[in-house]
């Protein structure tokens, strides 16, 4: 099995930068999502990773620490609109089905 | 683009009664895979399939069944229903297995069929 673990909420003022932390325990590891859910709406995708280091998209980075278990969302630039749910899912154990963490609801105000 | 499409988007059910969802697929995506969603909570895996065959099984009672046609799209029949399943259900797909070298595996999320049991 596996642990996943995120803070439960973050808040963060407009325009500034914010940093979500995801740490996990897998016996084995096959990549990390992290992905974006507004209320009542389909998780969408932001990153993937599964090697070790720091992949820039835009706004948002992510980075991974495979020997650490820990892996971080970094946005910047926050917008209104960046007001979320953050979800880390991991692939481990030859699965190829990604199991979510209970996200971060992250609040940005003005 | 095309995305994941999914019907109904509500659906209301007494106890006991049974439900159907449906999953259509993006295109030329082979992998569907169905997650339920309670209030405040996180998707909870329930089954997948790829290339019509299932693939993986999660958390799916054994009042669900689930199976993939010819076409790739996908139904989650529900009975006996529950209170308790009253949630978002999302079907996603992707093109192969995510994770398998090679693919990085994106799941492409549906809106969702929000079910309520009363």
């Amino acid at each position: 099995g596996q642990n996943i673990d995120q803070p439960t909420e973050m808040t963060a003022t407009e325009g500034a930068i914010v940093q979500i932390n995801c740490t996990y325990q897998t016996s084995g590891f096959n990549g990390l999502f992290w992905y974006q859910q507004h209320a009542g709406e389909a998780p969408t995708f932001l990153s993937y990773n599964v090697l070790d280091g720091l992949e820039e998209k835009g706004r948002f980075s992510s980075f991974l620490s495979r020997s650490k278990g820990y892996s971080y969302l970094l946005l910047k630039e926050l917008q209104m609109k960046d007001s979320a749910s953050y979800l880390c899912a991991v692939l481990s154990g030859g699965s190829y089905i990604p199991t979510f963490g209970r996200g971060t609801s992250l609040i940005v105000h003005p | 683009a095309a995305g994941v499409i999914q019907s109904p988007r509500h659906l209301i059910k007494e106890k006991r009664e049974t439900a159907t969802l449906k999953c259509y697929p993006i295109p030329r995506h082979d992998t569907v895979y169905w997650y339920q969603q309670g209030p405040g909570q996180d998707p909870q895996f329930l089954i997948s399939f790829y290339e019509k065959m299932q693939s993986d099984k999660g958390s799916i009672p054994d009042r669900f069944s689930a199976q993939q046609f010819s076409d790739y799209h996908s139904e989650l029949n529900m009975s006996s229903l529950e209170l308790g399943d009253s949630a978002l259900y999302f079907c996603a797909s992707s093109l192969g297995l995510s994770g398998r070298t090679g693919n990085t595996g994106e799941l492409f999320f549906g809106e969702g069929s929000r079910l309520t049991v009363l």
